[in-house]
């Protein structure tokens, strides 16, 4: 069956420091890979997404992830951290041709002031 | 404002108890979706809709049902809850499915006794 897998279940970062979530998904066809976050009392929203083209794409806040195929990694990333980051992300891959999305189970991200 | 709009937002219910969650689009988007969000589970597709009248198992649709009769509104059933139901749902839209952004709800948080 498919999966996403999110390796990290929690990190606590200082602010400046740098970030990267690791995102595997197990799917051998054409994927659309998704990073959304949640902040503390708001709604999912899209950090970034890749559906083709550049493997490496800038999303909003300064984040980017990269599409490794070979890998089947989407991993996010982020130079220097700020406290305003400290929520909850999570990897999504949707099949390509499909009506499916397949959803990691998260990382929260805490970041020190 | 674009957005999706859940109610209610908290519910208590006991077990059998036929309840509905609805679910509100105002951005004329065809695809809607529910999800569910489980503590180290992430978020798993339960149903989604492609259009009106149109719908489709995810990955957990087992004591849930669905109807699209019209294409803003996507309301989740369920007949006969029961504990494992216990669970904070999200409905979402996007204008089509595959590589487009999905705008989530706000979430609402089911505690069957």
């Amino acid at each position: 069956a498919q999966s996403v897998s999110q390796h990290n279940h929690h990190v606590i970062l200082s602010e400046a420091a740098s970030l990267e979530l690791g995102c595997n998904y197990s799917y051998g066809g054409t994927v659309n890979l998704f990073w959304y976050v949640q902040y503390p009392g708001q709604h999912l929203q899209l950090l970034l997404k890749y559906f083709s083209g550049d493997p490496l794409v800038k999303g909003i806040k300064g984040f980017e992830a990269e599409f490794i195929k070979s890998k089947f990694s989407f991993n996010l990333r982020k130079p220097s951290v700020q406290w305003s980051d400290t929520a909850e992300y999570f990897c999504a891959v949707n099949l390509s041709g499909t009506y499916k999305y397949i959803f990691g189970t998260g990382t929260r991200l805490k970041v020190l002031a | 404002e674009a957005q999706v709009t859940q109610n209610p937002r908290y519910l208590i219910t006991v077990t059998g108890k036929k309840l509905t969650v609805t679910c509100s689009q105002n951005m004329n988007h065809e695809y809607m979706s529910w999800y569910r969000q489980d503590p180290g589970l992430g978020l798993r597709q339960i149903y989604y809709s492609m259009n009106v009248e149109v719908t489709d198992k995810g990955d957990v649709p087992e004591g849930y049902k669905v109807s699209r009769k019209e294409k803003r509104n996507f309301p989740l059933i369920l007949e006969s809850p029961s504990p494992n139901q216990t669970s904070l749902y999200f409905c979402a839209s996007s204008s089509a499915t595959g590589s487009e952004t999905q705008y989530f709800g706000p979430g609402t948080r089911l505690l069957v006794l």
